[in-house]
């Protein structure tokens, strides 16, 4: 079946420094979702990516969909203690409605 | 944004007992929801998904008759676990989709059940 991966599983960064997680499909995805989860919370929606080699932005955070549509990434420019939590890809294959959540990547922010 | 609920939020239970599960959109119709499993420190495991007024479609190697859903209504799924047993500990999520957008739109999550089996 679908697997979607992530690296790193775990970061731990010097606030201030830059951090990025990248996620890998095993098979060619309709769209990508990215979400983020804080320590005892749910996931909580952060962009949808749709087109082959779609960039957007949101504040610090870049996220980058690939030619090919079966990976992505998000990159945290100067993070905060704020961006603390567990990012996690989703993607969508086919015409299917479910998503397939990456395996994750927890960031670890130190003051 | 939208929004999803989720009761009980946690829950405790003696192993062989059943526990029921509700996800509710408050402020939408959902004709479909998600309910995933997530163990510690691990990712979000679609367990089945919920259609309302049909049956539900179960992932591979999730027990249909140990997880019973029931999406009565556009506003209300449920998740029972039969039986439980205390390897049924985990944090239970329900997600849905909103009505009327795109078929490619946000999923809006419930804050979670926390189950945990003596």
């Amino acid at each position: 079946g679908q697997q979607v991966m992530q690296i790193p599983q775990y970061q731990h960064v010097q606030e201030g420094e830059d951090f990025t997680t990248y996620c890998n499909s095993s098979t060619t995805l309709s769209n990508i979702q990215w979400y983020k989860q804080r320590p005892g919370g749910h996931p909580v929606f952060l962009i949808q990516l749709v087109k082959s080699g779609e960039v957007k932005k949101q504040k610090r955070l870049t996220f980058q969909f690939g030619e090919a549509k079966k990976n992505s990434s998000l990159h945290i420019t100067a993070t905060q203690t704020t961006d603390v939590g567990t990012y996690f890809c989703a993607g969508r294959g086919g015409a299917t409605n479910k998503l397939i959540f990456g395996t994750g990547t927890l960031l670890a922010v130190q003051p | 944004g939208a929004v999803v609920s989720q009761h009980p939020s946690w829950v405790i239970c003696k192993s062989g007992t059943s526990v029921k599960i509700e996800c509710r959109s408050l402020d939408f119709q959902a004709t479909t929801m998600f309910w995933y499993r997530q163990f510690p420190k691990q990712s979000l495991m679609l367990m089945a998904t919920s259609n309302e007024g049909s049956k539900a479609t179960y992932e591979q190697g999730v027990e249909k008759d140990k997880f019973l859903i029931n999406h009565a209504s556009l506003t209300l799924s449920t998740l029972t676990v039969t039986s439980a047993h205390p390897e049924d500990s985990s944090f239970y999520i329900c997600s849905a989709p909103r009505l009327g957008t795109s078929s490619y739109n946000e999923q809006f999550f419930g804050p979670g059940t926390r189950l945990t089996v003596l």
